[in-house]
């Protein structure tokens, strides 16, 4: 495979469930990302590993968790949601760090989980 | 903080009429500025960037943006629309760090 794969792609799950995305990578990139994408609402950045430290956690509720256990893995869990966490879930990665800048990096997508929350 | 406003959520155009869709960037450091394609049940896919020198950037699948500082301005263009390049465009903004701050898109029809 190659590029950025996740799995599953679409998920129904009640709000007492507890379920996990996952991410992979296959394209030697150090960084990645999750991504909630809502209709009619800009993407928005939920989280961003780099060599496996989180770097930024942009004020997501904790009962979303991420997980990076090496460079090519990125799992997001899921537990107690509400029904307005259903939207579709892209994970990213890119080349970072690097002497250019992380700020200059191509971010390769995944076709992205559709997350329905019952 | 930087953001991106993009003007007009749909656009329509003929097959084979110019597409011209709409960013503008706030920013107060120099900006990193990109454009991004998002195909149905697909995710997105870099179509160009604009990072230093040249303002005029050319990408894949013959669409171009100029970056114009003085109008805070990334608009992407394309002189023939074809009907393949139906799809949701977004413009998105970054500085040095990881975080890509994106509009909410455009959704670009293109029609027989």
């Amino acid at each position: 495979e190659t590029g950025v794969t996740q799995t599953p792609r679409h998920l129904v799950m009640g709000m007492t469930n507890k379920k996990s995305l996952k991410c992979e990578q296959h394209l030697g990139h150090n960084a990645m990302y999750w991504y909630k994408q809502s209709a009619k609402k800009p993407l928005e950045l939920m989280f961003v590993y780099s060599l496996e430290e989180r770097v930024e956690n942009n004020s997501v509720p904790s009962r979303f968790s991420p997980e990076c256990p090496n460079s090519s893995h990125l799992f997001l869990h899921l537990h107690t949601l509400q029904p307005e966490d259903s939207a579709l879930y892209l994970c990213a990665s890119s080349q970072g760090p690097g002497t250019s800048g992380a700020g200059t990096d191509t971010q390769y997508f995944g076709p992205g989980t559709r997350l329905t929350v019952l | 903080a930087q953001s991106v406003t993009q003007l007009g959520s749909h656009v329509s155009v003929s097959e084979g009429a110019l597409v011209l869709l709409r960013c503008n960037y706030s920013s107060s450091v120099p900006p990193y500025l990109f454009w991004y394609v998002q195909y149905p049940n697909q995710g997105l896919q870099l179509l160009l960037k604009y990072t230093t020198g040249a303002t005029l950037v050319k990408g894949i699948n013959g669409f171009e943006a100029e970056f114009k500082k003085s109008e805070t301005s990334f608009h992407l263009t394309k002189p023939s629309a074809h009907m393949s390049d139906a799809a949701e465009y977004f413009c998105a903004v970054s500085n040095s760090g990881y975080a890509l701050n994106f509009g909410k898109g455009t959704s670009l029809l293109v029609t027989p």
